[in-house]
């Protein structure tokens, strides 16, 4: 069993477009993220959520909204994407800080 | 705020050798967790190895250890008998305890390493 799922793997679309990436976890852990990797490798925090409610949420553009219907899952939505939003995306889950469970990343390439 | 920093963007070492990969950080928190994830070429993201910051023990996993020195605010990675499959990036990362759930896991910018015949 997938502990840590990401839908899709790949995501092309074209600039201006409305996508959705779908995450799922089924640790029962209480808190969940979203990373973004750069072209570089860098990892860098966008949310967090803790049981539904928005914890962190660092400098990201508002066409960048996520969303946790129950603290099984969270969701991102990207709306007006931009070259610039091309990325790998990561889900994650934690329980207190005994290190994050990554999913396997959502490479999203904008042209 | 945190920072971590890996000053060797890229390594390389022989299979069955010894490489050792460095991490510094910098922080004014007593409580914490430090943490190494490896990417291989398939981006998963894997945890390697975990320490606790009020341990004075040095992890190990295997052939996996770390030299945690926290006076001086640094966590290497030893990687022992080095295999083929140990080829990926590895990174450095920290998160704090005492920012409860707000707590963030942050990282460096990684060690790109490759293991050779």
């Amino acid at each position: 069993d997938t502990a840590v799922s990401q839908t899709p793997k790949y995501l092309v679309t074209q600039m201006g477009n409305d996508k959705s990436i779908k995450c799922e976890q089924n640790l029962g852990h209480d808190t969940m993220y979203w990373y973004k990797q750069d072209s570089k490798k860098f990892l860098k925090i966008m949310f967090s959520y803790n049981n539904k409610e928005l914890i962190i949420n660092e400098t990201v553009p508002n066409r960048f909204s996520p969303k946790s219907p129950d603290k099984a899952h969270l969701n991102l939505h990207i709306n007006s994407l931009e070259l610039g939003d091309s990325a790998v995306y990561f889900c994650a889950s934690s329980r207190r800080n005994y290190g994050y469970t990554f999913g396997s990343g959502t490479r999203l390439t904008v042209v | 705020a945190q920072t971590v920093t890996q000053s060797q963007p890229e390594m390389s070492v022989q299979e069955a050798e010894t490489v050792t990969l460095s991490c510094t950080y910098d922080t004014s928190e007593s409580n914490y967790y430090l943490f190494w994830y490896k990417q291989p070429p398939s981006r998963q993201m894997i945890l390697v190895i975990r320490q606790e910051a009020y341990k004075q023990q040095n992890a190990t996993e295997n052939r996996f250890s770390v030299n945690f020195q926290k006076a001086a605010k640094s966590f290497s990675l030893k990687i022992s008998d080095s295999q083929l499959g140990d080829t990926a990036m590895y990174f450095c990362a920290f998160i704090s305890i005492n920012t409860g759930t707000a707590s963030k896991l942050t990282f460096g910018t990684g060690t790109r390493l490759q293991v050779t015949l």
